[in-house]
């Protein structure tokens, strides 16, 4: 099946700096990559997501980038505030595997002010 | 909307007693997905329907795990005997369509 790595685990940053998160997957035939954020004691809520057709995609501070071939995609946060600090995942979904999304371990954002 | 509902928020149980989880998905969303949290595992699918109907249970840790979806607006999972290693955080999503999940805000069980 599916599998998604994902670096760092933690990640501390100066508000105002960038954020970048990076993710690997190991099925090529995987079309899907959403990124959530996890706040304490809430779900995961979607912040972007990325199809296979595109390699990059931007909304407001974050953008993703995709590159099928060496099968890896990443999260960029820029100008981080405070409310950026959160847990953030990576996610992957195989055709093959309907709609079941596989995640990475998280990573831990700290914005220091 | 209200969002995917789940209840209860925290749910404490001793070993051995039967525990139920449930959910409540976005009215109109065609899939529903379990997961399980654990700081040692991770975000780990259980299992999903679409339109009602179990997809894929691969997931589901052992026989005492059982989960059902009855109607397009409600499901439960449910754990039997219940055991200390299932204590986690456990969490419904919702989507239509199968991608751009919403989760609901969660069960955290603690099976002492």
């Amino acid at each position: 099946g599916e599998n998604v790595e994902q670096h760092p685990s933690t990640l501390s940053v100066q508000e105002g700096d960038s954020a970048v998160i990076k993710c690997t997957y190991s099925d090529s035939a995987s079309n899907y990559f959403p990124w959530y954020k996890q706040e304490l004691g809430k779900g995961p809520q979607l912040i972007i997501d990325i199809r296979s057709n595109v390699g990059e995609k931007k909304d407001q501070r974050i953008a993703v980038t995709l590159n099928k071939t060496a099968k890896h995609f990443s999260l960029h946060i820029t100008e981080t505030q405070p409310e950026d600090s959160a847990v953030y995942f990576c996610a992957a979904s195989p055709k093959a595997a309907g709609n079941k999304l596989t995640f990475g371990g998280g990573t831990r954002v700290l914005v220091k002010p | 909307d209200a969002g995917v509902i789940q209840s209860p928020r925290h749910e404490v149980t001793e070993m051995g007693q039967e525990v139920t989880l449930r959910c409540k998905p976005i009215s109109g969303h065609d899939y529903l997905f379990w997961y399980r949290q654990t700081m040692m595992r991770g975000l780990e699918l259980l299992i999903y329907f679409n339109n009602n109907v179990p997809i894929d249970d691969s997931g589901m840790p052992e026989d005492r795990f059982s989960a059902k979806m009855p109607n397009a607006s409600f499901s439960t999972l449910k754990i039997q005997p219940s055991e200390p290693r299932d204590s986690a955080v456990y969490f419904c999503a919702s989507s239509l369509g199968g991608q751009a999940y919403t989760f609901g805000s969660g069960t955290r069980l603690t099976v002492v």
